[in-house]
């Protein structure tokens, strides 16, 4: 069964230019969440889709979207890049997205911002 | 919100030696609670999970974690350490509601030979 896959796997970007990272579930699974990991603030959620929809959200600014297709695919953008916006973005999936279900990680996206 | 701290940023044993990584969590009920493992260039991948089922969690690669009520903690052990066990390790927890993850600072596992 193949894992989780996100693309592309580095990306360089200027200053308020704006990007668009790519994931796709493992095959069934239906619910997907986006997380950023950077050295200091460490692993951080962004949010979580089901079905389509948005279902849960931390705490980002508005730069930052996602969208979910109906075959379950993500799409996480963000607008106007900043230097903070550095980081890697790992995207996870489930099957539910229940309370206590194991989410299971893609080897996620490097955005680096110059 | 429930929380995770995971005392130690670095760890370093020598190989063979055991393994103990710390992990506590503020209290609510009931926690679920994992261990990952992120290897360098590599997302996380799962160890173990609590889902209250039993408080001895065997996970894979030989690891496991005890679940301690009274001491809200969640601390991974491996009983000899190898050299491919050197990797960061993340302990979280589930409670924003659906699978989200909480996840502690992380400690990076160094095994010397």
């Amino acid at each position: 069964k193949a894992g989780v896959t996100q693309t592309p796997r580095y990306l360089i970007k200027t200053r308020g230019q704006q990007v668009t990272l790519s994931c796709s579930p493992i095959s069934g699974h239906r619910s997907v969440s986006w997380y950023q990991q950077t050295p200091g603030q460490g692993l951080q959620f962004l949010f979580e889709y089901f079905s389509e929809t948005q279902r849960n959200k931390g705490n980002f600014p508005g730069r930052f979207s996602g969208r979910q297709f109906s075959n379950s695919r993500s799409e996480m953008n963000v607008s106007t890049l900043e230097l903070g916006d550095s980081a890697l973005y790992l995207c996870a999936s489930s099957a539910q997205g229940s309370l206590g279900q194991p989410q299971h990680f893609g080897d996620g996206t490097r955005l680096s911002i110059l | 919100a429930q929380s995770v701290t995971q005392l130690g940023s670095h760890v370093s044993v020598s190989e063979g030696a055991l393994v103990l990584l710390r992990c506590n969590y503020s209290s609510s009920v009931p926690p679920y609670l994992f261990w990952y493992v992120q290897y360098p260039n590599q997302g996380l991948q799962l160890l173990l999970k609590y889902t209250s089922a039993a408080t001895l969690v065997k996970g894979i690669n030989g690891f496991e974690a005890e679940f301690k009520k009274s001491e809200t903690s969640f601390h991974l052990t491996k009983p000899s350490a190898h050299m491919s066990d050197a990797a960061e390790y993340f302990c979280a927890v589930s409670d924003r509601g659906y699978s989200t993850l909480t996840f502690g600072k992380g400690t990076m596992l160094l095994v010397s030979p």
